[in-house]
């Protein structure tokens, strides 16, 4: 049983437009939850991070908006690059320790 | 420095050999982590160490061992693996000293078949 779902395995966006990435949870323990971005034959990247005492966390082009009583989060890229095509995992915790990740969603950013 | 570093990039070995990947960090981390992670699958997590001591077993088996010789340091010793153990094996390391996981860095793995 998945704790943490990413339901679209892949989304193609045009350059210049948002990028909405999705995530679900079902563990209403967790409280803490990452961002990774992962290209091909490299290791994941951290993007951003929130903590369940907020609502949104903005970092320049990315910003995570956060819905307890929904469990859900969503990565949202403005403007989307081409460069920012690859894999993206959302991962959740409770406090800090054990993170679960998600299957993640491929992002296409078309030129 | 502010990468995760780990050798070899690639590894094959037979069923029967003896191999060790390493992960190194010099970042002043004090917690570091093993994962494991299958095509198109997330990274499911095998080991953490906190403080060079081995905090978290996620039920790995006994043919997989890690060794934390120092606090810059992460090894992974193989012995007897099986075909479905091919896989990436990343390292990540975070400044969270009771290795809650805030902030981490992950290496660029080292890519394991095994024949």
């Amino acid at each position: 049983d998945q704790q943490v779902k990413q339901n679209s395995p892949s989304l193609s966006v045009q350059e210049g437009r948002i990028s909405i990435l999705n995530c679900d949870y079902t563990n209403s323990m967790f409280d803490y939850f990452l961002w990774y971005k992962k290209y091909p034959a490299e290791g994941p990247t951290f993007l951003i991070s929130i903590s369940s005492i907020k609502d949104k966390n903005e970092d320049g082009r990315f910003t995570v908006f956060l819905n307890k009583s929904a469990k859900h989060l969503s990565l949202h890229i403005v403007p989307s690059q081409p460069g920012d095509s690859a894999v993206y995992f959302c991962a959740a915790s409770e406090r800090g320790q054990n993170f679960v990740f998600g299957p993640g969603t491929r992002l296409s950013v078309l030129p | 420095d502010t990468e995760v570093t780990q050798t070899p990039k690639h590894l094959v070995m037979g069923m029967t050999n003896k191999k060790s990947l390493k992960c190194e960090q010099h970042m002043g981390h004090r917690a570091m982590y093993w994962y494991k992670q299958k095509a198109k699958k997330p990274p499911e997590l095998m080991f953490v160490y906190s403080y060079e001591k081995l905090s978290i077993n996620e039920s790995v088996p006994s043919r997989f061992s890690p060794e934390c010789p120092n606090s810059s340091l992460l090894n992974l010793h193989l012995h007897a693996l099986q075909p479905e153990d091919s896989a990436l094996y990343l390292c990540a390391s975070s400044q969270d000293p009771q290795g809650r996981g805030y902030g981490y860095t992950f290496g660029s793995g080292t890519r394991l078949t095994v024949v």
